[in-house]
């Protein structure tokens, strides 16, 4: 089975400064690993996936992260953050090849809170 | 991107009744639909899984006869909560997989319900 563990359950921010969100999984098997974001009272969007290839992934709303397998983390950076980055943000991992039937773990999620 | 639907966005039922919620793929056909309950500053509980055609797969613990899903067609999923409770007040959100391409789930808005 497989685990995600982010460490930080609120990351507190000032505009315009760097931000990173930490993400550690655990397996025994090749992973895919998404970051997701959820704003109040809404569904979750995805970010960015790493599935293969390159392990520095980039995603939307100048999100990038980066795959260490040696490290077994996903950590999630924004070189400056604007205040509509405050919401949730939830790392996910999944079973390698399970052709899209396997489950996604979810990660507890952290709280990106930008501050003015 | 693909988009799924959820219906109700919010529902308020007495305690001891039935309500029932939609997830829909509106621009893909889904084979496989996920259910997925929140509760407060919490991470995203697997309920169960939704394959068209096929009987739900329930995660260890919760109530099959309580939650009843039904996946009619490619586009449709149903969770039903039978006999609310209280305590059955959460936030659902459902989610589908392209499995066309990309691995990426994509979510609902979610639905909020509270029972009284």
């Amino acid at each position: 089975a497989q685990s995600v563990t982010q460490l930080d359950s609120q990351v507190p921010v000032f505009e315009e400064a760097p931000v990173e969100l930490r993400c550690n999984y655990s397996s025994s098997v090749s992973v895919y690993l998404f970051w997701y974001v959820q704003y109040p009272n809404q569904g979750l969007q995805l970010l960015l996936k790493y599935l293969s290839g390159s392990t520095l992934v980039k995603g939307i709303n100048g999100f990038e992260a980066e795959f260490n397998k040696s490290q077994t983390s996903f950590h999630l950076r924004k070189p400056s953050v604007h205040i509509s980055d405050t919401a949730e943000y939830f790392c996910a991992v999944e079973k390698a090849g399970s052709g899209g039937y396997q489950k996604v773990t979810f990660g507890i999620g952290t709280k990106l809170q930008v501050i003015p | 991107g693909a988009v799924v639907s959820q219906h109700p966005s919010r529902v308020i039922c007495k305690s001891g009744t039935s309500v029932k919620i939609e997830c829909r793929s509106l621009d893909f056909q889904a084979t496989t639909m996920f259910w997925y309950r929140q509760f407060p500053k919490q991470s995203l509980m697997l309920m169960a899984t939704s394959n068209e055609g096929s009987k739900a797969t329930y995660e260890q613990g919760v109530e099959k006869d309580k939650f009843l899903i039904n996946h009619a067609s490619l586009t449709l999923s149903t969770l039903t909560v039978t006999s609310a409770h209280p305590e059955d007040s959460s936030f659902y959100i459902c989610s589908a997989r392209d499995l066309s391409g990309g691995y990426e789930q994509y979510f609902g808005p979610g639905t909020r319900l509270t029972v009284t």
